[in-house]
């Protein structure tokens, strides 16, 4: 059974940085992309960020791109999310998600994520 | 890039509903579908615009015509009370969006 567990959410204020991970089991982890989703309280669902299955190419929306870094451990099965530079905007449940890969495409599983709140 | 979704659907219980999402690259892209319950991470419904993982029921189903990609689901139940999302890639297939969900109520 394919487990993502997050971890690394808290409060933290503006301009402060944060480290999520995500451990992953119950999949061959170095052959699958992964990739971060985020949904702001009440609001909808953004994707943030997107890594290879060998953490070569690495991908970012506009929203975070030279705040946030995302890399991975294939040797330990973690995915990590670096957010530097902080905004109240950041505020949302933080989701790691499995890439289907080239089978299924998009995300075939997520795990139940961690809560950032930036406060000011 | 954006998709584009209708905020709300309405339907009564063993009726069908369809959900639809819009955008210029769905005609090059593939199409995935997500269902969040309340409290809830999401769960995959479709993928590759028609395909459904296994556990999904068959009344779950997925269609695309050009820049329109639609989510019907049939014998609508109570359960089906939900946030769907679909999400696609722009032109580059690299950068992924998601619609901004549609919130469909059981009457």
């Amino acid at each position: 059974e394919v487990q993502l567990v997050e971890s690394g959410g808290g409060l933290v204020q503006v301009g402060g940085s944060l480290r999520l991970s995500c451990e992953s089991s119950g999949f061959t982890f170095s052959a699958y992309g992964m990739v971060w989703v985020r949904q702001a309280p009440g609001k909808g669902l953004e994707w943030v960020s997107g890594i290879t299955e060998t953490g070569v190419r690495t991908f970012y929306a506009d929203s975070v791109k030279g705040r946030f870094s995302i890399s991975r451990d294939n040797s330990q099965k973690t995915l990590y999310l670096q957010m530097r530079s902080l905004r109240a905007e950041d505020t949302a449940v933080y989701y790691c998600a499995k890439d289907g890969g080239e089978t299924q495409g998009g995300i075939d599983h997520w795990g139940q994520g961690t809560l950032v709140t930036v406060s000011s | 890039y954006e998709l584009t979704q209708p905020p709300s659907v309405s339907v009564s219980p063993g009726q069908t509903a369809r959900i639809t999402c819009s955008g210029d690259a769905l005609a090059k892209e593939f199409a995935y579908w997500y269902r969040q319950r309340p409290g809830q991470a999401p769960v995959t419904l479709i993928y590759k615009d028609t395909e459904r993982p296994s556990g999904i029921p068959e009344r779950f189903s997925g269609s695309s015509s050009g820049t329109t990609v639609t989510l019907t689901i049939s014998g609508v139940q109570a359960e089906d009370e939900a946030d769907y999302y679909c999400q696609s890639a722009d032109n580059s297939g690299l950068y992924w969006v998601f619609g901004g969900g549609t919130k469909v109520t059981v009457l």
